[in-house]
């Protein structure tokens, strides 16, 4: 069936260091795919998301790839900093006409000094 | 800028009572949804609406019931409330012109069931 899957349930890293957390899903076509953070007692709020053309999304020094061969939307920034602490859902849009989301599980990044 | 608004942002009760949240957004959007996220984290789909018309209802118990007297408005009541219901509700909005369409949420209701 058509589902997200992160593969990390925490991630911690040290400041400076380069960010990578993974999203793969599966889908009988292709869909659409979305990061979205959720800080601490907030609500989650888009990210970024794939395009049609194959651009590459980039918003706040982060940015994704979607790979269709492998079925991939990682997330990546170069160097974490102690603000990105935060959940992060990778998400992708089932299609039609309901336009529901599908979540992954999330994963959490926490960035020390 | 809070676009989705959520009354309460807590709710303390018991099992078996009744309880009801509430969701309004001002971005003129369409469709409207309830999330609901658990202990764990895990976010899912409840319901859906678009212009006031139930679009997507996944499998929740009966005891849980959407309700939209507007396409701004959609509202959230728990019948008689179970211990396993307790997490956080989450609201959003989005424009149903495509899969694109990127969801606003709300700060959510989290609600303790004891």
């Amino acid at each position: 069936g058509d589902s997200v899957t992160q593969t990390e349930g925490l991630v911690t890293l040290t400041e400076g260091l380069p960010v990578m957390l993974n999203c793969t899903y599966q889908s009988t076509y292709s869909p659409f795919l979305f990061w979205y953070v959720q800080h601490l007692n907030e609500a989650p709020k888009l990210l970024l998301k794939s395009f049609t053309d194959n651009k590459r999304p980039e918003h706040q020094g982060f940015h994704a790839t979607l790979h269709k061969s492998s079925s991939s939307f990682h997330l990546q920034k170069s160097s974490a900093q102690l603000s990105d602490s935060a959940l992060y859902y990778c998400a992708r849009n089932s299609g039609g006409s309901n336009a529901k989301l599908t979540f992954g599980k999330g994963t959490k990044l926490s960035v020390k000094s | 800028e809070t676009a989705v608004f959520q009354t309460p942002n807590y709710h303390v009760t018991q099992v078996g009572n009744e309880v009801s949240f509430n969701c309004k957004q001002t971005l003129g959007h369409d469709t409207m949804y309830w999330y609901k996220q658990d202990s764990k984290k895990l976010l899912k789909i409840m319901f859906s609406y678009n212009n006031k018309q139930l679009i997507v209802n996944e499998t929740v118990p009966r005891r849980f019931s959407p309700q939209s007297s507007d396409k701004a408005h959609l509202n959230l009541r728990i019948k008689s409330v179970e211990p396993e219901d307790s997490a956080v509700y989450l609201c959003a909005s989005s424009s149903l012109r495509g899969n694109q369409d990127t969801q606003y949420f709300g700060p959510g209701t989290r609600l303790l069931v004891l």
